[in-house]
């Protein structure tokens, strides 16, 4: 069974600073991998994909890296700013099922 | 177009009651999702459906879950009877593939 895993649980930085949320899953066996944000009340905005055959994808400030065969995957943002606060979610579609597998989240705060 | 919605955002109910949450997904999505977020177990996927047919219910906690499709615009979630330990956010999410999906609000379930 799939599972996935985000470190840290919460993040309190500066504005301007930049920074790295880790993802780690346990089944290599994946159709792609994507970073969804969630505001708190809200439901979730999917920020970028990554199919299994790429090795990162951008938007913007945004930056996300997928290593396959180590079973990880980091999303980079850069120049943090205060609305970049929420929680942010990895989530991983196996080939097999085709469903979303989520982790945890990374809470992030982002100091004015 | 309005996005997905869901009704009613917010539910309070006693234990042991019949708890049903309503769904419509963005028109022209073949695919819809129901998941479930909590504080332990974070955001779980219950059920999804292709073309209003369920695909895999693994996720449905009990038999006191059950989720329905009766068209390509509409979908019920229904808890009965209701536990405490049943109160968490229930997103809907719809889709043309099942890895892009576009989430609803989510219903806020207490039961009391």
């Amino acid at each position: 069974k799939q599972e996935v895993t985000q470190i840290p649980a919460a993040l309190s930085v500066p504005e301007g600073e930049n920074l790295v949320l880790n993802c780690s899953f346990t089944d290599s066996a994946i159709y792609n991998l994507q970073w969804f944000r969630q505001d708190p009340g809200k439901g979730l905005t999917s920020l970028l994909l990554i199919q299994s055959s790429q090795r990162e994808q951008t938007s913007g400030r945004l930056n996300a890296s997928l290593d396959k065969s180590s079973g990880r995957s980091t999303l980079y943002i850069a120049a943090s700013q205060p609305g970049d606060s929420a929680t942010y979610l990895c989530a991983v579609s196996d080939t097999g099922r085709r469903a979303l597998t989520f982790g945890s989240g990374t809470r992030l705060q982002v100091q004015p | 177009d309005a996005g997905v919605i869901q009704s009613p955002r917010h539910e309070v109910t006693e234990m042991g009651q019949e708890v049903t949450l309503r769904c419509k997904p963005i028109s022209g999505h073949d695919y819809l999702f129901w998941y479930r977020q909590t504080m332990m177990r974070g955001l779980e996927l219950l059920i999804y459906f292709n073309n209003n047919v369920p695909i895999d219910d693994s996720g449905m906690p009990e038999d006191r879950f059950s989720a329905k499709m009766p068209n390509a615009s509409f979908s019920t979630l229904k808890i009965q009877p209701s536990e405490p330990r049943d109160s968490a956010v229930y997103f809907c999410a719809s889709s043309t593939t099942p890895d892009t999906q576009y989430f609803g609000p989510g219903t806020r379930l207490t039961v009391l």
